[in-house]
């Protein structure tokens, strides 16, 4: 219940593709959903967010994909650049606890 | 800069020793979290704090003490209890406004224990 489960594991994609990240829930009381960046060595920075209210949420070329009928929610990177070669994490958090589920995580690599 | 600070950034320590990991933030936020990552595991949550002197742990706290006696603060002790303690350790806060919800993270302090 209270996992979230994000495929793939690690994704190749050529410059200029779209990267596309899923994630896949149970718990129906999560109704925040963010993703994170992490670059080698570094902290997760927050990247992109949504909640269950919108089916989709754009910001420059990350999009967040959510199906709240289907409790899955997916990353689209568009026009994927080598600086986006990174590991992706989807979270989620119920109402009120202020405490995230991660999922495991997508090495993203772009080659150029 | 307003920000989280985790010092130091690499630590390394002989097998049966306590260990102490620092987690600094000038966000004035109320809440602060430390997880623990481990290649393919994603992050796991070891303790988290919402107040001030109060703590709850988190999913793998076993091994694990914190304290919480300053808002800005929130050091972590691996003790020789954990039997895996070599990870990247990640010190975590947290903003809630208007409904909204935010966690930041720290730059990490990967320990060695060998």
């Amino acid at each position: 219940q209270q996992q979230v489960k994000q495929s793939p594991q690690s994704l190749i994609v050529q410059k200029g593709g779209i990267s596309i990240i899923n994630c896949a829930y149970e718990n129906t009381a999560f109704d925040y959903f963010p993703w994170y960046q992490q670059f080698p060595g570094k902290g997760p920075a927050l990247l992109i967010a949504i909640r269950p209210d919108v089916s989709e949420k754009k910001e420059g070329r990350f999009t967040i994909s959510f199906n709240k009928s289907a409790k899955q929610f997916s990353l689209h990177i568009m026009d994927s650049q080598p600086g986006d070669s990174a590991t992706y994490f989807c979270a989620a958090d119920a109402g009120g606890s202020e405490k995230l589920v991660f999922g495991k995580g997508t090495k993203l690599t772009v080659n150029p | 800069d307003g920000g989280i600070t985790q010092s130091p950034k690499y630590l390394f320590r002989k097998e049966g020793q306590n260990v102490t990991l620092s987690c600094e933030q000038n966000l004035n936020h109320d809440a602060m979290y430390w997880y623990r990552q481990d290649p393919g595991q994603g992050l796991r949550l070891i303790y988290y704090s919402q107040i001030v002197n109060d703590f709850q742990k988190g999913d793998i706290a076993e091994g694990y003490s914190v304290s919480r006696e300053k808002k800005e603060s929130f050091p972590l002790t691996v003790t020789s209890a954990q039997k895996n303690p070599t990870a990247f350790y990640l010190c975590a806060s947290s903003v809630t406004w208007d409904g909204s919800y935010e966690q930041y993270f720290g730059p990490g302090t990967r320990l060695t224990v060998t």
